[in-house]
């Protein structure tokens, strides 16, 4: 079936340093991929999105590009900041199996000032 | 105007009792969730209900129960709680799939049940 993987945290970082939270997925039809972000205390927002090969998800600064050859969506920001401290979820939603959401374990992320 | 409402926010019982989440969407969505989100973070589904009618009902023990009056509307009750029940649920809705086919979900702010 399909599975979404998540490198483990937390991850720790300190305040203008560059991140990157490895996704890698496996699915059996052609997925849409998603990273949602939950800040502490509250629910999962969506973060960005990418619904095919090549496509690259943008927003706050983050990005993904969705990689068909290597089955991953990397997500990548420049130079992090104390308030991008959160729990990230990288997630997929597979038409083959009704586009039901299929969710990685969530990477907390800390960043330190 | 919140999009995802749950109630109550917070909630502490003693294990036996029964007890109650009810979550609201105002964004005319057809489709509603229950997500269980455990100490680690780790979310599992619980249930879906599209239109009223439910389409997931994943392996949850028969001690909850979803409730959907109406597609605005999806409630969680829970009889004889236990300590492992102890947990954060998140509500969620979604549209089914939006313009670039992709099934986006909004969350609630979620309801932290703590069973003593």
């Amino acid at each position: 079936g399909d599975s979404v993987t998540q490198m483990e945290g937390p991850v720790t970082l300190s305040e203008e340093a560059f991140l990157t939270i490895n996704c890698t997925y496996t699915a059996t039809g052609y997925p849409s991929l998603f990273w949602y972000v939950q800040y502490p205390g509250e629910g999962l927002q969506l973060l960005l999105k990418a619904t095919k090969a090549d496509d690259k998800g943008s927003n706050k600064g983050f990005e993904a590009t969705y990689r068909k050859e290597t089955t991953s969506f990397h997500l990548e920001k420049g130079s992090v900041q104390v308030s991008d401290s959160a729990v990230y979820f990288c997630a997929l939603s597979d038409p083959g199996s009704n586009y039901q959401l299929i969710w990685g374990a969530g990477t907390k992320l800390i960043i330190k000032p | 105007d919140t999009a995802v409402s749950q109630t109550p926010k917070y909630l502490v019982t003693q294990m036996g009792n029964d007890k109650s989440i009810k979550c609201e969407q105002n964004l005319g969505h057809d489709t509603m969730y229950w997500y269980k989100q455990d100490s680690k973070k780790f979310l599992k589904i619980m249930f879906s209900y599209n239109n009223k009618e439910l389409i997931i009902n994943e392996t949850v023990p028969n001690r909850f129960s979803p409730k959907s009056p109406d597609k605005a509307h999806l409630n969680l009750h829970i009889n004889s709680l236990e300590l492992g029940d102890s947990a954060v649920y998140f509500c969620a809705s979604s549209q089914d799939r939006d313009s670039s086919g992709a099934n986006v979900l909004t969350f609630g702010a979620g309801s932290r049940l703590t069973v003593l």
